[in-house]
C-alpha cells in the first residue's frame, strides 16, 4: 500500500513568490496533518483536517499561509508571498481515526532565497 | 514551559546496551503518547504508542507511561547501530498534537 505522497520533494524559490505544496494521504485515512520542521523550532503542527474539514489551524503562522483539502485524496499548503524565514521541511501526515498514530510523507524541503 | 520536553542529548550507548529516552509533558489532560524515530534527512516514523499507565513492549522497544508524574519513556534493549537516530516524543492533548524537539541517539559499535 502506498504511503503518504508529497510533491515536490524540493522547492527553491525567490522571496515574494507563491509556493504550493501538495499531499496525497494514505487511502482510507480521514485525518490529514501539515507540519513544519526547522532546527530552531522542531516539528510544529500547522493545521489538520478531518474528513476534508479543517479542525484546528491555530498553528498556521500568519495569513500568508493557507491550506485546503478539496477531497479525501488531496491537500495543498500554499504560501503567498513566501519569505526566507519560511525555509523549512514541510511534512504531511495522515491517520486513520483521530490525531493519534500518524504516518508521515517524505517531506518537501523549501528554500526561499 | 513547553508542552513536551526532551533532553536533546546526544545520548551515546555501546552496541548491545539499553538506551533510555525520557520525555515530560505539561498538560495533565493529555491522553495519548507516541514515540517516533527520525533518521537524518528522513521523515518521522511511528515506533510506539501508549495510552494507559504502565509498560508496553514491542520487540526490543518498551514504552513506559506514568501519568501521575507526567512522563513517558522509551527503552531500547540490545541497541544496534541502526538505532542511531533522533527520537521524538509526541503527546495528544484535546485537539492538539505536540512534538518534543527530540533526543539524538548514537549507538557505538
Amino acid at each position: 500500500d502506498a504511503g503518504v505522497i508529497q510533491s515536490p520533494r524540493h522547492e527553491v524559490t525567490e522571496m515574494g513568490q507563491e509556493v504550493t505544496l501538495r499531499c496525497k494521504p494514505i487511502s482510507g485515512h480521514d485525518y490529514l496533518f501539515w507540519y513544519r520542521q526547522t532546527m530552531m523550532r522542531g516539528l510544529e503542527l500547522l493545521i489538520y483536517f478531518n474528513n476534508n474539514v479543517p479542525i484546528d489551524d491555530s498553528g498556521m503562522p500568519e495569513d500568508r499561509f493557507s491550506a485546503k483539502m478539496p477531497n479525501a485524496s488531496f491537500s495543498t499548503l500554499k504560501i503567498q508571498p513566501s519569505e526566507p524565514r519560511d525555509s523549512a521541511v514541510y511534512f504531511c501526515a495522515s491517520s486513520l481515526q483521530g490525531p493519534y498514530e500518524q504516518y508521515f510523507g517524505p517531506g518537501t524541503r523549501l528554500t526561499v532565497t | 514551559q513547553k508542552e513536551v520536553e526532551q533532553n536533546s542529548g546526544p545520548l551515546s550507548v555501546p552496541e548491545g546496551a539499553i538506551a533510555s529516552l525520557n520525555c515530560t509533558y505539561s498538560d495533565r489532560g493529555s491522553q495519548s503518547f507516541f514515540w517516533y524515530r527520525q533518521y537524518s534527512g528522513k521523515s518521522p516514523e511511528l515506533i510506539m504508542s501508549i495510552y494507559s499507565n504502565g509498560d508496553k513492549e514491542d520487540g526490543r522497544f518498551t514504552a513506559q507511561l506514568n501519568k501521575a508524574s507526567q512522563y513517558v519513556s522509551l527503552l531500547i534493549r540490545d541497541s544496534q547501530p541502526s538505532d542511531s537516530a533522533t527520537y521524538l516524543c509526541a503527546v495528544n492533548t484535546g485537539n492538539q498534537f505536540y512534538f518534543g524537539t527530540g533526543t539524538s541517539l548514537t549507538v557505538i559499535p
